[in-house]
C-alpha cells in the first residue's frame, strides 16, 4: 500500500513564525501535491509538483513556498505564518503524470496560527 | 481556467435511500474525472474515476457515476445507503494534468 505520511498532525504556531509541513511518500510516486481543506471551500490546490526541485503554483499560492529536494519528500513553507492560514494542510502523491487524479492522501495537518 | 460545482452540500438520508450527488464541471477539452470519499478521522481516498469509454463506471463500495458530456456532469450514485456511507464525498476534475476539487458533499446517513 502506498502511504504519505506528514510530519505532525497537530501544529500551533505564532503569527509571523516560518512553519515548515513536511510530506514523505514511500512509493516512488513522481507527483506530489499540497492542498488546504476548509470547510465548505473544498480542497483548494496550493503547489504541487511533477518532478524533483520542479514546482507549479496551483490555486492559492500566495504565502506559500514548497522545496522538493528528493524525490520522496515534499514540504510547505510559510514564511511569516498569519491566522488566515489555519487550517487543515493535506499532502498527496500520485504515481505519474498521465494518473495525476490517482492521488493517496496523508491524514493531514491541523495547523492553527494563533 | 477549470472550474467544479457540487450543488449538493448536505445531504441527509436513511438507511436503504438512493443517493444522487450532483458534480458538473467547466472545462474547454478532455477531461479525468473523479470522486474521491472522506470517512470521519480518515484520509480522503479515491471512489472511482473516469478517463474514457463508458461512461458509466463503477467503483468500490457499490458507487457508481455517470459521465454526461453534454450537460458536463459526472454525478455520483448509489442504490441503497448504508450508515457506513457517512461521509464527506469530493468531486475532481483534471484537466491539463492540474486538479480542481469540488467544495464537497457532506452526507449524513440515519441508521
Amino acid at each position: 500500500d502506498v502511504k504519505v505520511t506528514q510530519s505532525s498532525r497537530y501544529l500551533v504556531k505564532r503569527t509571523g513564525e516560518k512553519v515548515f509541513l513536511e510530506c514523505v511518500q514511500d512509493m516512488d510516486h513522481e507527483n506530489m501535491f499540497w492542498y488546504r481543506q476548509d470547510p465548505g471551500l473544498g480542497l483548494r490546490l496550493i503547489y504541487f509538483s511533477y518532478d524533483v526541485k520542479m514546482k507549479e503554483k496551483g490555486d492559492i499560492p500566495e504565502g506559500y513556498s514548497v522545496s522538493r529536494e528528493k524525490k520522496e519528500r515534499f514540504s510547505l513553507i510559510l514564511e511569516s505564518a498569519s491566522t488566515n492560514q489555519t487550517s487543515m494542510y493535506l499532502c498527496a502523491s500520485s504515481l505519474r503524470l498521465q494518473a495525476i487524479g490517482e492521488q493517496y492522501f496523508g491524514p493531514g495537518t491541523r495547523l492553527t496560527v494563533t | 481556467a477549470q472550474s467544479v460545482s457540487q450543488h449538493n452540500h448536505h445531504v441527509i438520508l436513511s438507511e436503504a435511500a438512493s443517493l444522487e450527488l450532483g458534480c458538473n464541471y467547466s472545462y474547454g477539452g478532455t477531461v479525468n474525472l473523479f470522486w474521491y470519499v472522506q470517512y470521519p478521522g480518515q484520509h480522503l481516498q479515491l471512489l472511482l474515476k473516469y478517463f474514457s469509454g463508458d461512461p458509466l463506471v463503477k467503483g468500490i463500495k457499490g458507487f457508481e457515476a455517470e459521465f454526461i458530456k453534454s450537460k458536463f456532469s459526472f454525478n455520483l450514485r448509489k442504490p441503497s445507503v448504508q450508515w457506513s456511507d457517512t461521509a464527506e464525498y469530493f468531486c475532481a476534475v483534471i484537466g491539463s494534468y492540474i486538479p480542481t476539487f469540488g467544495r464537497g458533499t457532506s452526507l449524513i446517513v440515519h441508521p
